[in-house]
């Protein structure tokens, strides 16, 4: 069964407070994103993974990192989360030849 | 500055209308362009991707077109369904592969009422 899998799908945090953002992918695809979506906007892309340990930035990389020890697996860190950090993310994979990205059902994080 | 615009912002029809969605974009190189599903609360879903200089595919009740010299894009809804109502997201690819950029517009919302 094709599937993108986030957890947890709500969060609410403190400001100033950590955050995990879980992503799985049964596919074997090679590479993974994370982007958030906000009202009004195109999705941004934070990061984008090719493979274990081979992570770039995107277009808003600021105030996140990440972390991809297995294939299958795509975290989402923000140390010490922002107000400004509330939005609604989306972890992605995909094969490298262009095929659609698979979207997650998202996570929506409020950071109070 | 936005590189894939997309109108209208919002549109409501009744159900077995028609309806029109527009897609124009400044992404250079183009390589492909994609049109994605979301209904609310939920990630996109892929509807179709148009490749060609001229490009028209369809998919049951979708289908759509690409003009890339005019960087347009339309997707068309035919005979629309209460379950057609969701957000309509065009996004641009500028490479045939994963090494590329995925540039999204902020998506047509779409109400289709009975």
């Amino acid at each position: 069964d094709m599937k993108v899998t986030q957890m947890p799908r709500y969060l609410i945090k403190r400001m100033g407070e950590n955050v995990l953002l879980e992503c799985g992918q049964d596919m074997s695809h090679e590479t993974m994103y994370w982007y958030r979506q906000d009202p009004g906007l195109g999705l941004q892309l934070i990061y984008i993974s090719y493979d274990v340990d081979s992570n770039s930035e995107g277009d808003i990389p600021k105030g996140y990192r990440v972390s991809r020890k297995k294939r299958e697996h795509f975290s989402l860190i923000l140390d010490s989360a922002k107000t400004n950090q509330t939005s609604v993310y989306f972890c992605a994979s995909s094969q490298v030849n262009n095929q659609a990205p698979l979207f997650g059902e998202g996570t929506r994080l409020s950071v109070l | 500055k936005t590189q894939v615009e997309q109108s209208p912002q919002s549109l409501v029809v009744r159900q077995g209308e028609n309806c029109v969605l527009q897609c124009n974009y400044s992404v250079t190189p183009d390589n492909h362009l994609r049109w994605f599903k979301q209904d609310t609360g939920k990630g996109l879903v892929s509807l179709t991707v148009l490749v060609d200089q001229k490009d028209k595919t369809s998919n049951g009740r979708y289908s759509a077109t690409l003009d890339k010299d005019a960087k347009h894009s339309t997707l068309h809804i035919t005979a629309t369904l209460l379950d057609d109502t969701a957000t309509y997201i065009c996004v641009v690819g500028d490479r045939g592969s994963a090494l590329g950029r995925l540039h999204f517009g902020a998506g047509t919302q779409l109400i289709v009422i009975p």
